[in-house]
Order: structure tokens, then C-alpha cells, then sequence
């Protein structure tokens, strides 16, 4: 079945650092990728999604590109800020269940110091 | 209005109560979701309906029972749960469930079960 993998962390990186959380799936069709974040405390909020090969999603900073031939859909930033500590989901959904459900990856907790 | 809206945000009820909880969306969303999440996990569908029809169950026990009043409410009635069903309870819409723009997410409601 579909199934998305991503790094586990916890991820910590200091003020205006690099950050990438990398993100692979497995997935029959041609799946819809997306990036959720959870802050503390807080629902999961739509980061960016991408919805064909090659395709670039970004906001906030972020960016992730869809890469059908490595399965893949790493989320980078240039300069991480302390707001941006939370969980990050990568997650998939048109894949052999169309229509039915997200599939989520098991989730990254970032924590971004001062 | 853009939002998903969840009450209460905060419950605990014993063993024995019965509750419910609400979510509503004015996003002329057709789908909506309850999801439950447990510490540090990714979340895990419970309920789908679309059109105000129930059209997904995972097996949930008949001890949650969801309703969809209309287009725009979801509730989820809960009654004789057990300690383990402590989580943060999410609801969620889409346009349709295809779920090509992802989903809208509420803030969630955190359940304690004494």
C-alpha cells in the first residue's frame, strides 16, 4: 500500500540555520504531496503542497519539489526562526486509495534555538 | 472565513458521561473528517463524510458515534469511553474527497478520560 517515510528527528538546528527534513514515499498512480505543520497545542495547518512531478510548492520560506524519479519531496528553509519550532508531516493522498485519506508520515518535531 | 471550528477545545469526563463534541465550517466544504491523534503520532482517521453522508468508518467503536447535521456541522458524540481514548480529537474538511486541496484542519479538542 501507499506509504510516506520521513526523517524522525527530533530535529534541532540554532537561529538562521539550514534546515532540511527529508520525505520519501511509496505510492501507485500519481499521488498529490503535501507538507503540514502542527505548532504546540495546535491543529495541523497546510504548508505546501505539490500536485505533479516537478512541481514546486512554497510559503513561509519554505520550499519542497516534487521528484517523481527519487520518490521524494524534502522540505528545505533557507534561515529557520525560532516560530518555526513544530512538527512537520509530509503526507501523500491519491495514491492506490484516490480519494480516500491522506497518508501521513510518522511526523519530524523540530526545535529551532535561539 | 476560511476556518475549521472546534468546541470545546478542552474536555475531560469520566467513564461513565456521555459528551459530544462540534465542529462547523462555512467553507461550502462537502466532506469533513474526524480524526483522532495521540501523543507525538501522526493523526488517524476515524470518520468520513461526504454530502452529509457517512461515507467511511475505520472500525471505530460504536462507543464514538459520529452525526452530520448539515452541510457545515460535524459532531461526534461520545459516551462510555475508556482511558485510552485520551487524544486530541480533529476535525477536518475538504471540497470534496478527492482531496486534491488537502484538507482545512481544526484547532482539535483535547479529550482527557478519567
Amino acid at each position: 500500500g501507499d506509504s510516506v517515510t520521513q526523517m524522525e528527528g527530533p530535529v534541532t538546528l540554532s537561529e538562521e540555520a539550514f534546515l532540511t527534513i527529508n520525505c520519501t514515499y511509496t505510492a501507485t498512480g500519481y499521488p498529490s504531496l503535501f507538507w503540514y505543520v502542527q505548532y504546540p497545542g495546535e491543529g495541523l495547518q497546510l504548508l505546501l503542497k505539490a500536485t505533479k512531478a516537478d512541481d514546486k510548492g512554497s510559503n513561509k520560506g519554505f520550499e519542497a519539489t516534487y521528484r517523481k524519479e527519487t520518490t521524494s519531496f524534502h522540505l528545505e528553509k533557507g534561515s529557520v526562526q525560532v516560530s518555526d519550532s513544530a512538527v512537520y508531516f509530509c503526507a501523500l493522498t491519491g495514491g492506490e486509495n484516490y480519494g480516500q485519506n491522506f497518508v501521513f508520515g510518522p511526523g519530524t518535531r523540530l526545535s529551532v534555538l535561539p | 472565513d476560511t476556518e475549521v471550528t472546534q468546541t470545546p477545545k478542552h474536555l475531560v469526563m469520566g467513564m461513565t458521561n456521555k459528551k459530544s463534541l462540534k465542529c462547523e465550517q462555512h467553507m461550502g466544504h462537502r466532506a469533513m473528517y474526524w480524526y483522532k491523534q495521540k501523543a507525538k503520532k501522526p493523526p488517524e482517521l476515524m470518520f468520513v463524510y461526504s454530502y452529509e453522508k457517512l461515507s467511511i468508518n475505520e472500525s471505530v467503536p460504536s462507543r464514538f458515534s459520529p452525526e452530520c447535521p448539515n452541510s457545515s456541522l460535524l459532531n461526534l458524540h461520545l459516551h462510555a469511553l475508556q482511558p485510552e481514548d485520551s487524544a486530541l480529537y480533529l476535525c477536518a474538511s475538504s471540497q470534496d474527497i478527492q482531496l486534491t486541496y488537502g484538507y482545512t484542519f481544526g484547532s482539535g479538542t483535547r479529550l482527557t478520560v478519567v
